[in-house]
């Protein structure tokens, strides 16, 4: 059974900029939530999708957005890059409601 | 008060010893308590859930969990190097569908 799929894997931007990420959920995993990692701040919750919809988010600004699709893979945006996003952004894939939560590879998003 | 608390670390300990991991957590209506190993540059592996009172046994990894003094743990029997990794407590609330809040981690350090 593959995993969590996340794309791309490593990405640079100016500042400015916008940028999408894509994860891909184990098959039949129809939860997707969104994390950020920083060195300083940890793992902080981003959002949830479930069934296309945004379930629960996070404390971030608008600037973090995301879309689940019917397939159940998930996008996540952020727009006018700070130099503070640089972190490592997570896809963590969620069968049901008290169950297991596993995380793609990962992107790694570097602001310059 | 953070809503998830651990000791950064690091926890030195010798190969072949019991490693011990703690977490405590502030709200008392969670309901499902997960362990997450982090190797540097890697994302999080899910190793152990925990759901009930009592300990939780897998392999040479076993889970406690004592909801009256909101109280998680993780032994790691028979530590080997290659447990060196930053540990991850993660509770999902009562309330927040799948969102999880994660400690900061204890970073783990086993010598030869």
């Amino acid at each position: 059974k593959a995993g969590v799929t996340q794309t791309p894997r490593y990405l640079i931007k100016t500042r400015g900029q916008q940028v999408t990420l894509s994860c891909s959920p184990i098959s039949g995993h129809r939860s997707v939530s969104w994390y950020q990692q920083t060195p300083g701040q940890g793992l902080q919750f981003l959002f949830e999708y479930f069934s296309e919809t945004q379930r629960n988010k996070g404390n971030f600004p608008g600037r973090f957005s995301g879309r689940q699709f019917s397939n159940s893979r998930s996008e996540m945006n952020v727009s006018t890059l700070e130099l503070g996003d640089s972190a490592l952004y997570l896809c963590a894939s969620t069968f049901g409601v008290n169950t297991e939560a596993f995380f793609g590879q990962g992107t790694r998003l570097t602001v310059v | 008060q953070k809503e998830v608390e651990q000791n950064s670390g690091p926890l030195s300990v010798p190969e072949g010893a019991i490693a011990s991991l703690n977490c405590t957590y502030s709200d008392r209506g969670s309901q499902s308590f997960f362990w997450y190993r982090q190797y540097s540059g890697k994302s999080p592996e899910l190793i152990m859930s925990i759901y009930s009172n009592g300990d939780k046994e897998d392999g040479r990894f076993t889970a406690q969990l004592n909801k009256a003094s909101q109280y998680v743990s993780l032994l790691i029997r028979d530590s080997q190097p290659s447990d060196s990794a930053t540990y991850l407590c993660a509770v999902k609330k009562s309330t927040g569908f799948q969102k999880l809040v994660f400690g900061t981690g204890t970073r783990l350090l086993v010598s030869p």
